[in-house]
């Protein structure tokens, strides 16, 4: 079964210290994988994934297939970045996305 | 474009009334999907339509939900005889295209308290 696991519910980390956000999905084929971010009175908004292997607001994520995580990373934390973390997964030939519990990241000044 | 729509942003019931979501998707959009998320849980996909279509419905409970996405019109997702578990957001995502690398955009969802 497809399944996303967020093992924190919420980290708190102080401004300018690295950030990482744990993400391991469970899937026997090739994912495609997500972070979605909700920042405080805005909608759901996809951050990242894994295939543009781009750098979006500081923030990086390797899929590492042998230990089947997708982790969220940011160097130095900023204020800004304190929100909701969704990591999401969509199976091969499948539309919808599985997403996980989600982590809550508040910055302290 | 004002980005994928849902409304009502609150709704509340009693227990058996019926409830209606209504979700009108990005312009150009002709996919919608369903997303229910419960008190601390992550979103829980329920249904995936197509203009006048159900793709998949895996997610949907088998008694009092429903969904459509008429050829005119918002989707809706149909709520009959709510109970106390209905109670949770519901997120309506939509995309442009079919297909697992097409971004899903996601409206502000509608919270629904059962009384």
């Amino acid at each position: 079964a497809q399944r996303v696991t967020q093992p924190e519910k919420l980290l708190s980390v102080f401004k300018g210290a690295p950030v990482e956000l744990k993400c391991n999905y469970s899937y026997s084929g090739s994912p495609e994988l997500f972070w979605y971010v909700q920042y405080s009175r805005q909608r759901l908004q996809l951050l990242l994934r894994h295939i543009s292997r781009e750098s979006i607001k500081g923030f990086t994520a390797d899929l590492n297939k042998g230990e089947t995580s997708f982790h969220l990373k940011k160097p130095f934390a900023q204020e800004e970045d304190s929100a909701m973390y969704y990591c999401a997964l969509s199976a091969h030939r499948d539309d919808k996305i599985i997403f996980g519990k989600g982590t809550r990241l508040h910055i302290l000044p | 474009n004002a980005g994928v729509m849902q409304n009502p942003r609150h709704l509340v019931r009693r227990r058996g009334q019926e409830a209606r979501l209504r979700c009108s998707p990005m312009k150009g959009h002709s996919h919608v999907y369903w997303y229910r998320q419960l008190p601390e849980e992550g979103l829980k996909f329920m249904v995936y339509l197509q203009k006048e279509n159900i793709i998949d419905e895996s997610g949907m409970p088998k008694e009092r939900f429903s969904a459509e996405f008429p050829k005119e019109g918002p989707s809706i997702l149909r709520i009959q005889q709510v109970v106390r578990g209905d109670s949770a957001a519901y997120f309506c995502a939509s995309s442009l295209e079919q297909g697992r690398f097409q971004p899903q955009h996601f409206g502000d969802g509608t919270r629904l308290s059962i009384l």
